[in-house]
């Protein structure tokens, strides 16, 4: 069963607009850990951030912000002011933590392409 | 952030031979590090854990005799495709769990497959 689900496959937005990316998660655990990741084309992927079940603030960093909300199980990205470097794949990934040894389940992904 | 290298970025093999993949973890030492899996367009899936001075945990579904895991230190995993085959080409990630300071999973920069 999908542990993480990114509904939306692909998003084009124009420069300047805010998006939001979607993240569902499932897990029978308490304690667990969220993490999003931007892979650009070139493969690599690059942490964004990571969030443990025990902390629902918001976070904002930069043009980057994040909504943890338990009672939906949602861990949604937004980007503010979007720009054409922001182009790339984005990764919702949920860590168990011990019991399933700290590997990461990723979702589909969500393709952003912003355009000038 | 903490800096994880893979060895080499790309490769193209013939069908029948054995490629080695090194993962480091470069400036932290790593007791567990994963392999993932990453077909184009797809997502990330977990192949193995690797844990340093054991035998790695595999997935179902992936053949622990084709893809042969060796932890032997703190630092350098490596994954070794055995008898490579066109169907393995893919992209592989290793990423190496940093138990330290906000214990979270970085990426190497992945590693190209192109079995012909």
């Amino acid at each position: 069963a999908q542990k993480v689900t990114q509904a939306q496959t692909e998003i084009s937005v124009v420069e300047k607009e805010d998006v939001t990316l979607d993240c569902v998660y499932e897990t029978r655990d308490t304690t667990y850990y969220l993490f999003w990741y931007k892979q650009p084309p070139s493969g690599e992927l690059v942490f964004l951030i990571r969030r443990n079940s025990f902390d629902e603030q918001n976070e904002i960093s930069g043009r980057y912000s994040w909504n943890f909300q338990k009672s939906t199980s949602s861990f949604n990205f937004t980007i503010t002011a979007s720009q054409v470097v922001d182009s790339a794949v984005y990764f919702c990934a949920l860590s168990e933590g011990p019991g399933s040894g700290y590997a990461l389940n990723f979702g589909k992904g969500t393709s952003l392409l912003v355009t000038p | 952030g903490a800096v994880v290298s893979q060895h080499p970025s790309r490769v193209i093999c013939k069908s029948g031979t054995s490629v080695k993949i090194e993962c480091r973890s470069l400036d932290f030492q790593a007791t567990t590090m994963f392999w993932y899996r990453q077909f184009p367009k797809q997502s990330l899936m977990l192949m193995a854990t690797s844990n340093e001075g054991s035998k790695a945990t595999y997935e179902q579904g992936v053949e622990k005799d084709k893809f042969l895991i060796n932890h032997a230190s703190l630092t350098l995993s490596t994954l070794t495709v055995t008898s490579a085959h066109p169907e393995d080409s893919s992209f592989y990630i290793c990423s190496a769990r940093d138990t330290s300071g906000s214990d979270t999973q970085y990426f190497g920069p992945g590693t190209r497959l192109t079995v012909l």
